[in-house]
């Protein structure tokens, strides 16, 4: 089955600890993207990449950092940098420039 | 800046028709996405519009206006199960690159 994977589905840290946050996809897709939502509100975007080994900051890139080795791979890493890290975050893939964005389970990240 | 804006709730009558307004204010937009979302899940893609006009994708339809920045989903025949949480995207070109701001998101509720 072709899909997007995040995990782990649940994630707890204590203040002050960096985190990474896994997505893989097997759909082929060019395109890879992060997100954050807080409870309520809509999807903001942090980095997001066309291609392996680029990618660019999105509205919200500080205290993150990502990385793009493989086409398959997109990790996220939120630094201690980051003052409220507590949201659900989103990855997605899609086919350069296509409309449709195919989104990851999610990870939900609670930093006590 | 980059800004989506939707009416926060909508309640609506099981079988009845309802219309999720966006109007935005981009730079470099392209195109309009909508996308469903269920309580603790992933969004998924409903609807497309690059051109002006109506799109109609079954119970779900979209409309466009790039001259008055403006666009709305079209629920038709309301079930239980439409009750969600509905987002509008911009499809933004910017230096080369495709990124995806969305809107702040309607939760509609489905009343029997």
């Amino acid at each position: 089955d072709g899909g997007i994977t995040q995990s782990p589905k649940y994630l707890f840290r204590k203040e002050g600890q960096n985190v990474t946050l896994s997505c893989e996809q097997n759909l082929n897709h060019d395109a890879m993207y992060w997100y954050r939502q807080d409870p309520g509100q809509g999807l903001r975007l942090i980095y997001y990449s066309q291609i392996v080994n680029d990618f660019q900051k999105g509205d919200i890139a500080e205290g993150y950092s990502v990385s793009r080795e493989k086409k398959e791979s997109f990790p996220l890493t939120v630094t201690s940098a980051q003052k409220n890290p507590t949201a659900f975050y989103l990855c997605a893939s899609s086919i350069n420039r296509d409309r449709e964005q195919y989104f990851g389970p999610g990870t939900r990240l609670t930093v006590t | 800046g980059q800004s989506l804006e939707q009416p926060s709730e909508v309640t609506a009558v099981e079988g009845a028709i309802v219309q999720i307004n966006c109007t935005y204010q981009t730079s470099g937009f392209y195109g309009l996405s909508w996308y469903q979302q269920h309580d603790g899940g992933a969004p998924t893609f409903l609807s497309y519009n690059a051109l002006d006009g109506l799109e109609e994708t079954g119970r779900f339809s979209s409309f466009l206006s790039r001259s008055d920045s403006y666009g709305y989903l079209l629920l038709q025949e309301l079930q239980m199960k439409d009750s969600a949480s509905y987002f509008c995207a911009a499809l933004i070109l910017t230096g080369g690159y495709q990124k995806v701001t969305f809107g702040t998101g309607t939760k509609l509720q489905v009343i029997p």
